[in-house]
């Protein structure tokens, strides 16, 4: 049973970098049938989509995101990071690590649990 | 980015009700749509992939239909469980994955 957990600071101040990571169990991150994303949610809003990486390192981004996102992997530990620079209060927001298939289904099928990140001085 | 439009954003329903929901998507996506069910304070759950294929151990009372830009998920008889937020997504374009803006569906 495939499953994710994010980690990373609960708090981060404005202007500076929110640093969270995903960690797979249950499977291998370099399965090459899939893809790693992160997704984010504000506080009573819908779901925004950040990211994806590969485990051979080829990542995507949302435009919208794209000039302060970063989207490593590292398959040593079976786990891939995301880093967003010069955040702003808008960035408050529950952020989920998931998977999708490597082929044109980019539908997710598994997500870790979230975790609320708070942009606040 | 295609845009992913859910109507409505929120009703009221009773138990045993069938249910519909809409979903409109900006431009033709095929059947490059999926459904996700999201409880308070827990991660969205895959229901249904390419507009009407059931995710493994997803009741069958839940259905979706449609392609091109106008898709729908019912709920055939709705059970208490089932009150919850729901949401679209296509994966026809990308980047980016566009999700629409949810439906809540209450008691």
């Amino acid at each position: 049973q495939m499953q994710l957990q994010e980690s990373g600071p609960g708090l981060v101040k404005p202007s500076e970098t929110l640093s969270l990571t995903c960690s797979v169990s249950g499977g291998s991150i370099s399965n090459s049938n899939y893809y790693w994303g992160w997704i984010r949610q504000p506080p009573g809003k819908g779901l925004e989509w950040i990211g994806n990486i590969y485990y051979s390192g080829s990542a995507s981004y949302n435009p919208s995101l794209e000039s302060r996102v970063t989207i490593s992997v590292d398959t040593s530990k079976n786990q891939f990071s995301l880093r967003l620079s010069s955040v702003t209060a808008a960035d408050t927001a529950v952020y989920y690590c998931a998977r999708h298939a490597h082929t044109i289904k980019y539908y997710f099928d598994s997500w870790g649990q979230g975790t609320l990140v708070t942009v606040s001085s | 980015a295609i845009r992913m439009t859910q109507s409505p954003s929120s009703f009221s329903a009773s138990t045993g009700d069938r249910v519909t929901i809409t979903c409109r998507a900006s431009q033709m996506i095929s059947t490059y749509l999926a459904w996700y069910q999201q409880k308070p304070g827990k991660a969205p759950k895959l229901l249904i992939y390419d507009a009407s294929t059931l995710q493994s151990g997803v009741p069958s009372r839940f259905s979706g239909s449609g392609s091109g830009a106008d898709f729908t998920l019912t709920i055939s008889s709705l059970q208490s469980e089932d009150f919850a937020t729901y949401y679209c997504q296509q994966y026809y374009s990308y980047p980016p994955l566009t999700f629409g803006g949810g439906t809540k569906v209450e008691i």
